[in-house]
């Protein structure tokens, strides 16, 4: 079965400081996909990246980094100097590379609430 | 650009009412339509999805049903709501071809069932 496991339920960090979101996933493919979302408090979820099983470079956007190992089936999100605007709910997801409506069938964590005080 | 709209945004029933939650695409043609729900203090969980119109695949048994008349048009339903289907409920889209599962997202719906 596929599991996605995000360990730290609530991160409270002080302008500036860099911050990491761990995600680790459990699946029996061996190609798959791995996202993470974004909830800001509005609710509405922001795409921020997604990622093939077979692609583990790392990726930077800005103030963003990901780190994909698939040895140790982990997919962390770093955020550096965070800002006040990065506080939201952070979402991490797996899914199978699927054809048809059922791709669309994301296996998402229970989240990380990133606080980011002034 | 292609936009989604839900609504109501927010809604509170009494159990046992009725419910219908609507979205809408906009800017996009077939999109593969899906409900999920988020749980307070849960991930997001996918209730139903549709290829096109009148094709509705269940991912959860429950007693909410969902509809798609129109092809931008995906409605969610339920004859007689349980105080566990509060949440908070989102629709999203994404293309048909093969490995277009980026998932673009409404606003959201916030049910509460009294």
């Amino acid at each position: 079965a596929q599991k996605v496991t995000q360990a730290q339920t609530e991160i409270s960090v002080v302008e500036k400081e860099d911050v990491t979101l761990d995600c680790v996933y459990e699946t029996r493919d061996t190609t798959y996909y791995l996202f993470w979302y974004k909830q800001p408090p509005s609710g509405e979820l922001v795409f921020l990246i997604r990622r093939n099983s077979f692609d583990e470079q790392n990726e930077i956007s800005g103030r963003y980094s990901w780190n994909f190992q698939k040895s140790t089936s982990s997919f962390n999100f770093t955020i550096t100097a965070s800002q006040v605007v990065d506080s939201a709910v952070y979402f991490c997801a797996l899914s199978e590379i699927n054809y048809g409506g059922s791709q669309g069938n994301l296996i998402f964590g229970k989240g990380t609430k990133l606080s980011v005080k002034p | 650009s292609q936009t989604i709209h839900q609504w109501p945004a927010t809604l509170v029933q009494p159990v046992g009412s009725p419910l219908s939650l609507e979205c809408t695409v906009e800017g996009t043609s077939n999109p593969n339509l899906y409900w999920y729900r988020q749980a307070a203090g849960r991930g997001l969980q996918l209730l139903f999805y549709s290829v096109g119109i009148g094709q509705i695949s269940s991912e959860v048994p429950q007693n909410l049903s969902a509809s798609r008349p129109q092809d931008r048009q995906f409605i969610l339903s339920s004859k007689k709501l349980l105080l566990s289907d509060s949440g908070f409920y989102l629709c999203a889209w994404s293309g048909t071809t093969p490995g277009a599962n980026v998932l673009t997202f409404g606003a959201g719906s916030r049910l509460t069932v009294l």
